[in-house]
């Protein structure tokens, strides 16, 4: 099992540019999310997706879009980056509801 | 406000030596504790998740204590090795929180040979 994998690992963009990090887990989760992670703090959820078809926005959901294209693929897209949007993105699964989440390597995005 | 803080924000010590990293909270209704181990360039991985009714659980030579009346956390690791080194995350859920914890910023610890 390759338990979550994500696409790219790293990105450099415009600002402006848009872009869509692509996450996906092979032990059959209910649950999938995603977070960033910036320098000095603690992971921030951005957007989960509690069971297939639903999604519902986190704690800084502003900027993004998520789209949970079947139970194993959640993605996140970035419209119009800003700088503000350099960070580390992380994406994770849970079996069912908020439960031990397994977490992606991460894509590191830079926003010039 | 919710929060989870961490100390020491960093930590280095020798190889084979033992440290504890503690965690305060003030996170209401509580649910959980969980504590996560973070490679550097890598995703958080779980150690332990401790419900209300837990004071101790060990992985290995991660042992996490919690009290729930003083919203404290410990996670003690002994004979430490190189390959501890990394980050040590101590998360918090509270009920009906809608799918959101409330994640520390880490203490890096770095052993030295």
């Amino acid at each position: 099992n390759a338990g979550v994998t994500q696409t790219p690992k790293f990105q450099v963009l415009k600002t402006g540019q848009s872009m869509t990090l692509q996450c996906a887990q092979d032990m059959n989760h209910n649950s999938m999310y995603w977070y960033r992670q910036d320098p000095g703090m603690g992971l921030r959820l951005i957007y989960y997706s509690a069971s297939e078809g639903t999604t519902d926005k986190g704690e800084v959901p502003n900027g993004y879009n998520v789209s949970r294209l079947n139970k194993r693929e959640f993605s996140l897209r970035l419209e119009s980056a800003a700088p503000s949007q350099t960070s580390v993105y992380f994406c994770a699964s849970s079996e069912q509801g908020v439960g031990k989440q397994y977490f992606g390597p991460g894509t590191r995005l830079t926003v010039t | 406000k919710n929060q989870v803080e961490q100390s020491p924000q960093s930590l280095i010590i020798l190889e084979g030596k033992n440290c504890t990293l503690q965690c305060n909270y003030t996170v209401s209704p509580f649910s959980n504790l969980r504590w996560y181990k973070q490679d550097t360039g890598r995703g958080p991985v779980s150690l332990t998740i401790m419900t209300f009714s837990e004071n101790t659980k060990s992985n290995r030579r991660y042992t996490a204590t919690l009290d729930a009346d003083t919203k404290q956390s410990s996670l003690h690791i002994t004979a430490s090795q190189l390959s501890d080194s990394a980050s040590y995350i101590c998360v918090v859920s509270a009920k009906d929180s809608n799918y959101q914890l409330i994640w520390g910023a880490g203490t890096k610890l770095i052993i030295k040979p």
